[in-house]
């Protein structure tokens, strides 16, 4: 099977815009989560969808949203983009209660 | 919430020797604890992962070992080699749970 696929790879965007990612999960895997990893704050959970629902949210402003497809492939939105969320933004795909498995990521730059 | 500590930070071991991780956790109600591999510039990949319903789980080279009632975990790498080299993370999460709490990290390097 095909691994989890992110698109964009790299972005540069300046403060203020919005951007929006996207992420394709392994066929089958219906539950897509989101991270952000920076050197600081290490991996952060964002948030987590399940058949187009949000099941699970973490501690991130409302500027960070996310949707799902009915095909499961997931987006994720920040607005009004601050300095700070300059990091790389990863999206894993799981069935049930297996494992996690990790997408190569999008790296966000913002100038 | 849930809090994952890891130690250390960096570790530099011969080719060979054995290398091993600690991490804590908080959360009682955690039960599944992954570990995580990620090189330079690629995505977390998981190495081996155990449940709260096992005190230990090996897989080749690398083995995790779980105290439940201490609320720690520890992986050990041995025969360690150059390809060994990477920033390893721990993880913890409640069963049903789809948000990984994740350690701090540690890099390792292994010296030829």
């Amino acid at each position: 099977k095909a691994g989890v696929t992110q698109t964009p790879r790299y972005l540069i965007k300046t403060r203020g815009q919005q951007v929006t990612l996207s992420c394709s999960p392994i066929s089958g895997h219906r539950s897509v989560s989101w991270y952000q990893q920076t050197p600081g704050q290490g991996l952060q959970f964002l948030f987590e969808y399940f058949s187009e629902t949000q099941r699970n949210k973490g501690n991130f402003p409302g500027r960070f949203s996310g949707r799902q497809f009915s095909n499961s492939r997931s987006e994720m939105n920040v607005s009004t983009l601050e300095l700070g969320d300059s990091a790389l933004y990863l999206c894993a795909s799981k069935a049930g209660q297996e494992t996690q498995y990790f997408g190569p990521g999008t790296r966000l730059l913002v100038l | 919430g849930e809090n994952v500590e890891q130690h250390p930070s960096t570790l530099s071991v011969q080719e060979g020797d054995s290398a091993v991780i600690k991490c804590t956790y908080s959360d009682s109600a955690s039960n599944y604890f992954p570990w995580y591999k990620q090189e330079l510039g690629k995505r977390p990949q998981l190495i081996i992962d155990i449940r709260s319903n096992v005190g230990e789980k090996k897989d080749q080279r690398i083995a995790v070992t779980l105290n439940k009632t201490a609320k720690h975990f520890s992986l050990h790498i041995t025969e360690t080699q150059p390809e060994d080299s990477a920033v390893y993370f721990c993880a913890a999460s409640r069963s049903g749970a789809n948000n990984l709490f994740f350690g701090t990290g540690t890099r390792l390097t292994v010296i030829p």
